[in-house]
């Protein structure tokens, strides 16, 4: 069974900062990583996709990818109470495969 | 585009009951996933459709479940006979074929079994 690790938190940062969530995954043949952000009571909402080594940014997130170091990370920068969600890190278990494998989701709260 | 297509969005029932579950992907998309989520955990997944044929349904427990996607768009995941353990939100999601952009999950259908 193919490993999405995260810290299941929660994580509570002031509003303004900077959030960094953690994701390490199992599969070294990887090549396609998404972070989803989930609502209480809601479903996942895809956010972010990063398929090559570096960082990949859209309006205040980032993702970082590193697969030699088998790591991936979101910043959200300014954070807003309004980013406070469960986010899950989700990669496919193996190449080639467009399946996803979810880790368990690191709680986010932005505090006013 | 229209979403996932999920009903019902709430079910309640007895252990040892069935429950069905309806999904209707997005116009186009071939793919067509199960997953399960119990509180406070990640999304695993149940079973694969590409088409109306099955990828991967190694992960879904098929003494007490089954799936089928007639006609390669519908879907409808069963449950008989129900578990407490069963217990979770069940979401349908949805992909081209032939791509991993990520995919789009539908609302989901909460499921309490007492």
């Amino acid at each position: 069974q193919k490993e999405v690790e995260q810290n299941s938190g929660p994580l509570s940062v002031p509003e303004g900062a900077i959030a960094s969530l953690n994701c390490t995954y199992s599969d070294r043949v990887s090549q396609s990583f998404f972070w989803y952000r989930q609502y209480s009571g809601k479903s996942p909402e895809l956010i972010m996709s990063i398929y090559s080594n570096g960082d990949k940014e859209d309006g205040r997130f980032t993702a970082q990818l590193n697969k030699a170091s088998q790591y991936v990370s979101l910043l959200i920068r300014d954070s807003q109470p309004s980013d406070s969600a469960t986010y899950l890190c989700a990669v496919p278990p193996g190449a080639g495969s467009y399946q996803l494998t979810f880790g368990k989701g690191t709680k986010l709260s932005v505090i006013p | 585009e229209a979403g996932v297509a999920q009903s019902p969005r709430y079910k309640i029932i007895e252990k040892r009951q069935s429950v069905a579950f309806w999904c209707n992907p997005i116009s186009g998309h071939a793919t067509l996933y199960w997953y399960q989520q119990i509180l406070g955990q990640g999304p695993k997944l149940l079973i694969q459709f590409q088409n109306n044929g099955v990828v991967d349904d190694s992960q879904l427990p098929k003494d007490r479940f089954s799936a089928e996607r007639l006609k390669g768009v519908d879907s409808t995941l069963k449950i008989q006979p129900a578990k407490l353990e069963d217990s979770a939100v069940y979401l349908c999601a949805s992909s081209p074929a032939g791509k991993n952009y990520g995919y789009t999950f539908g609302s989901g259908t909460r499921l309490t079994v007492v």
